[in-house]
């Protein structure tokens, strides 16, 4: 069975610094994986999704998040953050195209500090 | 949340209660889900439907029903509440062709069960 590890529970980092929220994922088969964003008292949001090609993907608000098919790995990343980043972040995994249940990590909230 | 809408936003009610959330989209989209988040879980899926009439158990369904009569709505009941189901709950769907379209959720009902 397919599931999603995210092993920081939160990540505080200072204003302008580049972060690094990791994801790791178990599935025997090819999958699609995605990251979003909640922000406080609002649902998730797309920030980005990997299907297949180029391992590098880029999203929304300067993220970007590389695939690892070796270490089965999804990790998002932002070179310089910002306080209005301060949100939290989930790790989904949907094992390719014939299905559409997504299985979530179990998030990350990251803080940026001024 | 363009286009897909939960009511009530907020409720509490009491123990052994039943309890309806509303789920209406406005999408078309085939696809609608209903998940709890709760700390240190993540997204956790209850039920699922793939279409009017079609619906089918996701990993935390106990206690929990569905129901599509129409494209645009999907209820979610719980029919005697438990303090256990004290959670917020997000709607979400998704269109295929493919599993990779990703979710759109909704903003979210914060119930709590006292």
């Amino acid at each position: 069975a397919q599931s999603v590890t995210q092993l920081d529970s939160q990540v505080p980092v200072f204003e302008e610094a580049p972060v690094e929220l990791r994801c790791n994922y178990s599935s025997s088969v090819s999958v699609y994986l995605f990251w979003y964003v909640q922000y406080p008292n609002q649902g998730l949001q797309l920030l980005l999704k990997y299907l297949s090609g180029s391992t590098l993907v880029k999203g929304i608000n300067g993220f970007e998040a590389e695939f690892n098919k070796s270490q089965t790995s999804f990790h998002l990343r932002k070179p310089s953050v910002h306080i209005s980043d301060t949100a939290e972040y989930f790790c989904a995994v949907s094992e390719g195209s014939g299905t559409y249940k997504y299985i979530f990590g179990t998030g990350t909230r990251l803080k940026v500090l001024a | 949340d363009a286009g897909i809408t939960q009511s009530p936003r907020h409720k509490v009610t009491e123990t052994g209660t039943p309890v309806t959330l509303r789920c209406h989209q406005t999408e078309n989209h085939r696809y609608m889900y209903w998940y709890r988040q709760d700390p240190g879980h993540g997204l956790r899926l209850i039920h699922y439907s793939y279409g009017v009439k079609d619906t089918d158990k996701g990993e935390v369904s106990d206690g929990y029903s569905v129901s599509r009569s129409k494209t645009e709505d999907f209820l979610l009941t719980l029919e005697s509440a438990t303090s256990s189901q004290t959670s917020v709950y997000f709607c979400a769907i998704s269109e295929p062709p493919t599993g990779g379209n990703g979710y759109t959720f909704g903003s979210g009902t914060r119930l709590t069960v006292v």
